[in-house]
């Protein structure tokens, strides 16, 4: 069974930084592409980075970039993803999602990142 | 960017009765092989998004098949022919034709 498990969300404050994980099983993860997918409070989905199996491309929303860093390891089936200089709009829950030929085919449970003073 | 443009925002259906959802791109959404890579997505209350349809009508395994994806270019429909309790909470198309990926802004369904 496929699951991946976000974990490293919490509190933080303007400026400040955290490192997201995702923890993948039940699948080949180095043979996958993986997202980075975010939903602020009481809104839509926004879909955040890509990372190819390889780590030789990487995109990321305008939104984020320059200040988000999306790695993997695949000897660990670990997706992470690096936040500074966070902002108050970069409150939300983060989900990690595996990519297969033009979809988003399997997503994590979220982990919530609140950014406040 | 491509826009993604769903109606209606909200859609409250009686018990058994159909519903539609539209989508429309500012774009066509036809990739360069041919294939047309328009995704929705069902996210009920409290719950992570799960994917239903990919590349405009194939629906996932274990999707009820009173779901069912429909259209082309830019114009593209989810229909639920018969709304079950379950069904509640907010749909999204998604397309990823172009970079980068974008949302619809979502359509909740609720029961009248």
């Amino acid at each position: 069974e496929v699951q991946l498990v976000e974990s490293g969300g919490g509190l933080i404050q303007p400026g400040g930084s955290l490192r997201l994980s995702c923890a993948a099983s039940g699948f080949t993860f180095g043979g996958y592409s993986m997202n980075w997918v975010r939903q602020a409070p009481g809104k839509g989905l926004e879909w955040v980075s890509y990372i190819n199996s390889s780590s030789s491309a990487i995109y990321y929303a305008d939104s984020v970039k320059g200040r988000f860093t999306t790695s993997r390891d695949n000897a660990k089936n670990s997706l992470f993803l690096q936040m500074n200089s966070l902002r108050d709009e970069d409150t939300a829950v983060y989900y990690c999602a595996r990519t297969l030929s033009g979809t988003l085919d399997y997503w994590g449970q979220g982990t919530l990142v609140t950014v406040s003073s | 960017d491509v826009v993604m443009t769903q109606s209606p925002l909200s859609l409250p259906v009686t018990l058994g009765q159909p519903a539609s959802i539209s989508c429309r791109s500012s774009q066509s959404l036809v990739y360069t092989n041919g294939d047309t890579y328009l995704n929705w997505f069902q996210q009920r209350p409290g719950q992570s998004p799960r994917r239903l349809i990919y590349k405009v009508s194939n629906r996932d395994s274990g999707v009820p098949d009173r779901f069912s994806g429909s259209g082309s270019g830019t114009d593209f429909t989810l229909r639920i022919s018969r709304v079950e309790a379950e069904d509640v909470g907010v749909y999204y198309c998604m397309q990823a034709t172009h970079w980068p990926l974008t949302f619809g802004g979502g359509t909740k369904v609720e029961i009248k």
